[in-house]
């Protein structure tokens, strides 16, 4: 069965430090593919990024950076100098590359605020 | 605008009425998803539809829920004799092909009171 853990519920920062969050997958296939998207107080889910299970190398885009860790099933996500406009409700999801619906299997979400 | 719409964005309905909501996915987009989100939660998979195909459904999709996707364009969600335990955001999402990354519409916020 796949499963997708976000541990931290909610995290406050102070604008400009760095932040990291976590998530953890489970998964039976060898095959899948994870993302990460951004949902702002206006509610419309952003996509972020999709990583294929066969990609380990680290992604850097702008201040994002996503740490694909096959080892320890995570792909943890990290902000640097973290902005106010980055407040929002993070979700990790995974998608198992099976035919299928290859839908979007999402965690709980972390809820990040960036104080000024 | 070419991204994904949906339509109405609110809707507040008392139990035992009928809904529906409408989905426009982004041009070209062969595959459709619909997502239920409740609050504090991620989104959760309801159904698919692979042009006008519909291929599995959760089975969190009772069968008062009924999704259609006419010519593989549009798609709308019908939810009949809707239950308080219904108030959710319905969500729509479409994606090039499968694997690819979804994109996801604003949403429908249902309220049943």
């Amino acid at each position: 069965a796949q499963k997708v853990t976000q541990a931290q519920t909610e995290i406050s920062v102070v604008e400009k430090e760095d932040v990291t969050l976590d998530c953890v997958y489970e998964t039976r296939d060898t095959t899948y593919y994870l993302f990460w998207y951004k949902q702002p107080p206006s509610g419309e889910l952003v996509f972020l990024i999709r990583r294929n299970s066969f990609d380990e190398q680290n992604e850097i885009s702008g201040r994002y950076s996503w740490n694909f860790q096959k080892s320890t099933s995570s792909f943890n996500f990290t902000i640097t100098a973290s902005q106010v406009v980055d407040s929002a409700v993070y979700f990790c999801a995974l998608s198992e590359a099976v035919p299928g619906a290859n839908n979007l299997f999402f965690g709980t979400g972390t809820r990040l605020t960036v104080i000024p | 605008d070419t991204g994904v719409s949906q339509n109405p964005r609110h809707k507040i309905t008392k139990r035992g009425q009928n809904v529906t909501f409408r989905c426009d996915p982004i041009s070209e987009h062969n595959r459709l998803y619909w997502y239920r989100q409740t609050l504090g939660q991620g989104p959760e998979f309801l159904t698919y539809f692979q042009n006008e195909a519909q291929l599995e459904k959760s089975r969190l999709l009772s069968d008062r829920f009924s999704a259609e996707r006419p010519k593989g364009s549009f798609s709308t969600l019908e939810i009949q004799r809707t239950e308080q335990g219904d108030s959710a955001m319905y969500l729509c999402a479409s994606s090039f092909r499968e694997t690819y990354e979804q994109y996801f519409g604003p949403g429908t916020r249902l309220t049943v009171t």
